[in-house]
């Protein structure tokens, strides 16, 4: 299975740190996503990184894709209470007629 | 806002009724998604339509019946559920099967 697990599963931080969160996965891909979803509403789409990318930025959002290692982090720097959220990775296979495969998530709380 | 739009957002059933979840695009995407989201566990992808015809569904029990007469529109019937059915159910679309996914507000729905 190409599905994404994302580690840790929760985490809890200060307002103002820093939040790391890792997803692997076990097959070659073609792009990488990541997600982000307050409690009981819809996901957002937050950054898309292709397989030949190594790393992206959005404000304050910078992920990094190592596939080699099969592997991706998603870093939110300078956190704020309003970051509170699950967040998803979720893997496009090589097969271009493949779906995306959606990990299980990890559940960030920023604590005020 | 994401441009997809679920209704009703709220509902309640009780195991005898029949119902349906609408979820609507107008972003000129191709492929559409139904995921159910249940509480402590990971986002499970139900059905995907790709330019109106019906290329997964995985193992879903026959009491969810999916239709998209066309592009725009998706819909899920509902007929006679399980309490364990009670969920939040997700639409989602995207231009092609492997970019960026767009998801609707959610239908929460309890059943009874």
């Amino acid at each position: 299975s190409q599905q994404g697990e994302e580690d840790p599963q929760a985490l809890s931080i200060q307002e103002g740190e820093n939040a790391t969160m890792n997803c692997s996965y076990k097959t070659s891909i073609n792009n990488l996503q990541w997600y982000r979803q307050n409690s009981g509403r819809g996901l957002v789409h937050l950054i898309l990184i292709r397989s030949n990318e190594r790393e992206k930025h959005s404000g304050r959002l910078r992920v990094t894709l190592d596939t080699s290692k099969k592997s991706s982090s998603l870093l939110i720097t300078a956190s704020r209470a309003a970051d509170t959220a699950s967040y998803f990775c979720a893997t496009a296979g090589l097969q271009g007629a493949q779906k995306l495969v959606f990990g299980q998530g990890t559940r960030l709380t920023i604590n005020p | 806002e994401t441009g997809v739009t679920q209704t009703p957002r709220h509902l309640v059933m009780g195991m005898t009724n029949k119902k349906s979840l609408k979820c609507e695009q107008h972003l000129g995407h191709n492929a559409m998604y139904w995921y159910k989201q249940s509480a402590k566990k990971p986002l499970e992808l139900m059905f995907v339509y790709n330019f109106k015809e019906q290329t997964e569904n995985n193992s879903v029990p026959s009491r969810f019946s999916p239709e998209c007469p066309n592009s725009s529109h998706l819909f899920l019937h509902l007929h006679t559920l399980q309490p364990e059915d009670s969920a939040l159910y997700l639409c989602a679309s995207s231009p092609g099967l492997q970019e960026t996914q767009y998801f609707g507000p959610g239908t929460r729905l309890l059943v009874l």
